[in-house]
């Protein structure tokens, strides 16, 4: 089924430690998003990518890189995790026209 | 900057009443609107959008919403609620050229029988 796939579904790291959480989408989107989700907070956008090639900040990108591997690869790492990241994150890709698609989740708890 | 205002973080009904989820937005220009609904657990499902097109958007599962750009609102509605309607629904807006789709912090729905 067309979508957006994120990977893993669930992860634990300790303070300090990095990593990759990996999106994909197979509907041709040249936009992606990565946001996170906290109780009483809705979504806020971490990253974005306009198209391939470009990346820009978006509400709350400190503590987080990403990459845009390609048109259909969108990564965002976490260099030195923090308790404070601890979230659910959603990547997704679309824009105004098509609406957005959102991944399933990545459900991220540091201690 | 673009903002997103949901009123009420929990909002509850009886079975077959009248569901009314309210959004207003902060700009000079019309933006463009969509309303998601999250289940437990779970991904985000598009329920409408609104991109200048007619001002009252139908959307899945019986619900609409409509634009009114003298109130800045978009609200969601639906006619009678149903258990199933049960979960947090977002509203969100892009400004036009922004590339950038941003949250309301979201409003609980719990349905009663």
């Amino acid at each position: 089924n067309a979508g957006v796939t994120q990977t893993p579904k669930f992860q634990v790291l300790k303070t300090g430690q990095s990593m990759t959480l990996q999106c994909a989408q197979d509907m041709n989107h040249n936009s992606m998003y990565w946001y996170r989700q906290d109780p009483g907070m809705g979504l806020r956008l971490i990253y974005y990518s306009a198209s391939e090639g470009t990346t820009d900040k978006g509400e709350v990108p400190n503590g987080y890189n990403v990459s845009r591997l390609n048109k259909r690869e969108f990564s965002l790492r976490l260099e030195s995790a923090a308790p404070s990241q601890t979230s659910v994150y959603f990547c997704a890709s679309g824009g105004r026209f098509y609406g957005y698609t959102f991944g399933s989740g990545t459900r991220l708890t540091v201690v | 900057a673009q903002s997103v205002t949901q009123l009420g973080s929990h909002v509850s009904v009886s079975e077959g009443a009248l569901v009314l989820l309210r959004c207003n937005y902060s700009s000079s220009v019309p933006p463009y609107l969509f309303w998601y609904v999250q289940y437990p657990n779970q991904g985000l499902q598009l329920l409408l959008k609104y991109t200048s097109a007619a001002t009252l958007v139908k959307g899945i599962n019986g619900f609409e919403a409509e634009f009114k750009k003298s109130e800045t609102s978009f609200h969601l509605t639906k006619p009678s609620a149903h258990m199933s309607d049960a979960a947090e629904y977002f509203c969100a807006v892009e400004m036009d050229s922004s590339y950038k789709l941003i949250f309301g912090s979201g409003t609980r729905l719990l349905v009663r029988p």
